[in-house]
């Protein structure tokens, strides 16, 4: 039973264009959410969160949209560059985030020249 | 601020031996987290320590996995016996645990399992 839900296993965009990351929970107790961004042979790396009681957060190039009426979010990449290629995991929490994460499986995104 | 630290990086053992992975958290940080990520799978949590107290065990395989987490800083993952399925990265994240909303888990590298 998955509570997290990446159904995009790859994604290719070309550079300078805008990447969109879609994942899908079902769990109403999930109150904080986060994408991390993982190399090969590294832990994944925190990239941005967003509670629950917002519907948007901003940071840099990501920004990471909340509909909690559809238990989805999505993380929008813009521009792209060829270093966002790696793999994105969405992951939930309740508790405020205080709680252990359940992660969905993840999206591979290639950034094409 | 150094991150967190795992070791070792990778291990190699025959199914049935025994084996602990080592994890230091980032310095301050009151919790710390074991998950294991199976290839082409998301980090599942595996326990989860406030302090030097388990919080949360539930997926926790107790029959041959046990953790432990001394003085409330670093902490042991141990597996004994191990079977093929064991066969993951072991993945330590911690984190400061202040007000709701804002916690955020920040990963050591894994530790890269192979059971033969």
């Amino acid at each position: 039973d998955q509570q997290v839900k990446q159904n995009s296993p790859s994604l290719s965009v070309q550079e300078g264009r805008i990447s969109i990351l879609n994942c899908d929970y079902t769990n109403s107790m999930f109150d904080y959410f986060l994408w991390y961004k993982k190399y090969p042979a590294e832990g994944p790396t925190f990239l941005i969160s967003i509670s629950s009681i917002k519907d948007k957060n901003e940071d840099g190039r990501f920004t990471v949209f909340l509909n909690k009426s559809a238990k989805h979010l999505s993380l929008h990449i813009v521009p792209s560059q060829p270093g966002d290629s790696a793999v994105y995991f969405c992951a939930a929490s309740s508790g405020g985030g205080a709680d252990g994460l359940t992660f969905g499986k993840g999206t591979h995104l290639i950034i094409q020249p | 601020e150094a991150g967190v630290a795992q070791s070792p990086r990778y291990k190699i053992i025959e199914k049935r031996q025994s084996v602990a992975f080592w994890c230091n958290p980032i310095s301050g940080h009151a919790t710390l987290y074991w998950y294991q990520q199976i290839l082409g799978q998301g980090p599942k949590l595996l326990i989860q320590f406030q302090n030097n107290g388990v919080v949360d065990d539930s997926q926790l395989p107790k029959d041959r996995f046990s953790a432990e987490r001394l003085k409330g800083v670093d902490s042991t993952l141990k597996i004994q016996p191990a079977k093929l399925e064991d066969s993951a990265v072991y993945l330590c994240a911690s984190s400061f645990h202040r007000a709701p909303g804002t916690d955020t888990q920040y990963f050591g590298p894994g530790t890269r399992l192979t059971v033969l």
